[in-house]
């Protein structure tokens, strides 16, 4: 069964940080675009974070040079890592694998590949708080 | 960077009634676009991906259009289940939501 499971979440104070970790089950994290995802209390959801089975990484404007996207193969797990944290980062905490569902030829030889989130975890909460 | 408007951000509809909600993108996305449901207190449910496709296991009476900037979300006859909110979700450039539509029984 394909699975993922949040955890390090918790009450951290403003300027702080704290390490995320998605262990996921059922397939390879390392092979596969993995995304971040939050949503504040009575909120939306925001993307966060995203880092493309290549290896590539990118960011959400408010999260930019405070947050960081890893994985390890090893623990087919994700990570984000959250520093310099501050009160409106209170969120729950999505990781989603984000899965190529639909592919159309260029026809040029290659294909163009349709993304969606087919597979979330339930969430760790991250409150920032003095 | 790409911004995902919803309208209605909130609707009160029946059983058995037809809904449509809308999703217009700051620029063309041609079909990239997904919808998700989400209940109180869970993870998003993906609906919908690449404007149209349904995903496995999610029921036919739930429909999606568009391409370009412009896109629906159809539920042909509401069921008690599908009161929820629903968000919109670009994946051409890196990944937007929109801010949500919240479905509720009137």
């Amino acid at each position: 069964e394909v699975q993922l499971v949040e955890s390090g979440g918790g009450l951290i104070q403003p300027g702080g940080s704290l390490r995320l970790s998605c262990a996921a089950s059922g397939f390879t994290v390392i092979s596969n675009y993995m995304s971040w995802v939050r949503q504040a209390p009575g909120k939306g959801l925001e993307w966060v974070s995203i880092i493309y089975s290549g290896g590539s990484t990118y960011y959400a404007d408010s999260v930019e040079g405070r947050f960081t996207i890893s994985r390890d193969n090893s623990e087919n797990s994700l990570y984000l890592q959250m520093n310099s944290l501050r009160d409106e980062d209170t969120a729950v905490y999505y990781c989603a694998k984000d899965t190529p569902l639909a592919e159309v030829p260029t026809g040029r030889g290659s294909y163009y590949y349709f993304y969606a989130m087919d597979v979330w975890g339930q969430g760790t909460a991250v409150t920032v708080s003095s | 960077d790409i911004q995902m408007t919803q309208s209605p951000s909130s609707l009160s509809a029946s059983v058995g009634d037809r809904v449509t909600i809308t999703c217009r993108a700051s620029q063309s996305i041609y079909t990239y676009l997904n919808w998700y449901q989400q209940k109180p207190g869970k993870a998003p449910k993906l609906l919908i991906y690449a404007a149209s496709s349904l995903q496995s296991g999610v029921p036919s009476r739930f429909s999606g259009s568009g391409s370009g900037t412009d896109f629906t979300l159809t539920i042909s006859s509401l069921q008690s289940e599908d009161f929820a909110t629903y968000f919109c979700q670009q994946s051409f450039t890196t990944r937007t939501f929109g801010q949500g539509t919240k479905l509720e029984i009137k």
